[in-house]
């Protein structure tokens, strides 16, 4: 079965800092790796998905195969940023399970003065 | 676009008693899943409604179902509620079942049981 770790519950940098949120992943096929995010009060939304190798709001995340990771990153901290990270996978198109994600358990991002 | 909208947003029940959640999805979306999560867990899959059937299922009891119906808003039932069974419940929803798409989610249900 699936399986997505996020080693890191809480994680706190100085703003301008950099950052790297640690997700790593088990599962034998192709998966699809996402970040979703959670700021204060509001829905989890999509943060970003390595299919589309976009850079959302600074961050940037590299699928590693090899090591069976999906870290997600950013240069520079902001204040803004301090939120709840989730890493997720999913089986991939085709598989018949394509839509359905496995979360890990969190990590809250805190970016301080 | 509301986007996906949930009802109610916090709801306390008794041991042994029944509840429904209640989710709308996001305008031009036809597939709506359930997630369970319970307090500094990140979300568990329970189901997933397309087309008004049951299309993939988490490991959850049977004391959890679902209904989709025609305008493909769903209900989510749990019945013989455990303590255990206190958690946010979100709706997501997408655009496709086949496809890997970015799913939506509601603000969720706070169910507490006493």
């Amino acid at each position: 079965a699936q399986r997505v770790t996020q080693p890191e519950k809480l994680l706190s940098v100085f703003k301008g800092a950099p950052v790297e949120l640690k997700c790593n992943y088990s599962y034998s096929g192709s998966p699809e790796l996402f970040w979703y995010v959670q700021y204060s009060r509001q829905r989890l939304q999509l943060l970003l998905r390595h299919i589309s190798r976009e850079s959302i709001k600074g961050f940037t995340a590299d699928l590693n195969k090899g090591e069976t990771s999906f870290h997600l990153k950013k240069p520079f901290a902001q204040e803004e940023d301090s939120a709840m990270y989730y890493c997720a996978l999913s089986e991939g198109w085709g598989t018949g399970t394509a839509s359905k994600l496995t979360f890990g358990t969190g990590t809250r991002l805190q970016v301080t003065l | 676009d509301a986007g996906v909208t949930q009802s109610p947003t916090h709801l306390i029940k008794t041991r042994g008693q029944q509840v429904t959640l209640r989710c709308s999805p996001k305008s031009g979306h036809d597939t709506v899943s359930w997630y369970q999560q319970a307090l500094g867990q990140g979300p568990q899959f329970i189901f997933q409604y397309y087309e008004e059937e049951e299309r993939q299922r988490g490991n959850f009891p049977d004391r959890f179902s679902g209904h989709q119906f025609p305008n493909y808003s769903s209900e989510l039932n749990v019945n013989a509620l455990l303590l255990g069974d206190s958690a946010l419940y979100l709706c997501a929803s997408i655009p496709s079942l086949e496809l890997v798409e970015e799913a939506f989610f509601g603000q969720g249900t706070r169910l507490t049981v006493v």
